[in-house]
C-alpha cells in the first residue's frame, strides 16, 4: 500500500489565527484526496474533499498540488472547537485495493 | 437514516479467547471496510467486502483474523486466539460504490481491549 505522510504537530495556535498542514503521498495514480477530522475517542468524519486543483468551505480551504505530490489544509480564524486530528486520506487506486490510506494525522491545538 | 452501527463499542477479552464485532453499513451501502488503529497510530485498512464476498484482504493478517458480510446481517470480524496486541480500536466503513471517486462513511468503532 502507498504511503501518506503528516507532520503529526501538535501544533498549538491561539485562537482566531490562520494554521495550514501539509501532507504528502506516493501514489501519482490517486486521483480524489480527502481531509477527515478525528476527534479524541471518535471515529474519523470527512471534513472535505479534494478533487481537482483544490476546495473551499468556509474557513477551511484545501490544496492539491499534484507535480509536488502533496495537498494542504488552511484553516483561517481558528476556533477552540477546530482542536482535533486532522488526517490526510488518499484513496488506494488500481490494482483492486480499495481501501483509504490514512496518514497518522496532525493534532492540532487551539489556545484561547 | 442511522449511520453506520457498530456493535459492541467496548469489549474486554482475555488472551486466547474470541472477540467478534460487528457492522451494520448506512442504509443502502454495500460495500464495507474494516480498519484498525492502534493506540497512538493511524488508521490502517484491513479489508473491504461486499454482500457475501470478500474483495481485498491485503491488510488482514494471516492468521487469526477473518471477515464476512454474509446476504442477510451485519459485517463481521472475527479474531480467534487473541492477544494483548489485538487491543485497538476498530472501525468499520461502508459506502455505496467502490471507494474511488466516493468517500467512506465510518461508525464509531469498537474498542478492544485484551487482558
Amino acid at each position: 500500500r502507498k504511503e501518506v505522510e503528516q507532520d503529526p504537530g501538535p501544533f498549538n495556535v491561539p485562537e482566531g489565527a490562520t494554521v495550514a498542514f501539509n501532507c504528502t503521498y506516493s501514489n501519482s495514480a490517486s486521483q480524489s484526496f480527502f481531509w477527515y477530522r478525528q476527534d479524541c475517542r471518535k471515529e474519523p468524519k470527512l471534513l472535505m474533499s479534494v478533487y481537482s486543483s483544490g476546495n473551499e468551505d468556509g474557513r477551511f480551504t484545501a490544496q492539491l498540488n499534484r507535480a509536488s505530490q502533496y495537498i494542504s489544509l488552511l484553516i483561517r480564524d481558528s476556533k477552540l472547537s477546530d482542536s482535533a486530528t486532522y488526517l490526510c486520506v488518499v484513496p488506494d487506486s488500481g490494482g483492486g485495493a480499495d481501501g483509504l490510506t490514512f496518514g497518522k494525522g496532525t493534532h492540532l491545538i487551539i489556545q484561547p | 437514516n442511522a449511520g453506520v452501527m457498530q456493535n459492541p463499542r467496548h469489549l474486554v477479552r482475555r488472551r486466547g479467547q474470541e472477540a467478534r464485532l460487528r457492522c451494520s453499513p448506512m442504509k443502502g451501502h454495500s460495500h464495507v471496510y474494516w480498519y484498525r488503529q492502534l493506540p497512538e497510530e493511524g488508521l490502517k485498512f484491513m479489508v473491504y467486502l461486499q454482500k457475501e464476498n470478500i474483495i481485498d484482504e491485503s491488510g488482514m493478517p494471516k492468521e487469526r483474523f477473518s471477515a464476512e458480510f454474509p446476504k442477510e446481517g451485519p459485517s463481521i470480524l472475527r479474531i480467534q486466539q487473541v492477544v494483548r496486541g489485538d487491543s485497538a480500536a476498530y472501525f468499520c466503513a461502508s459506502s455505496p460504490r467502490r471507494t474511488d471517486q466516493e468517500t467512506q462513511y465510518f461508525g464509531p468503532g469498537t474498542r478492544l481491549l485484551v487482558l
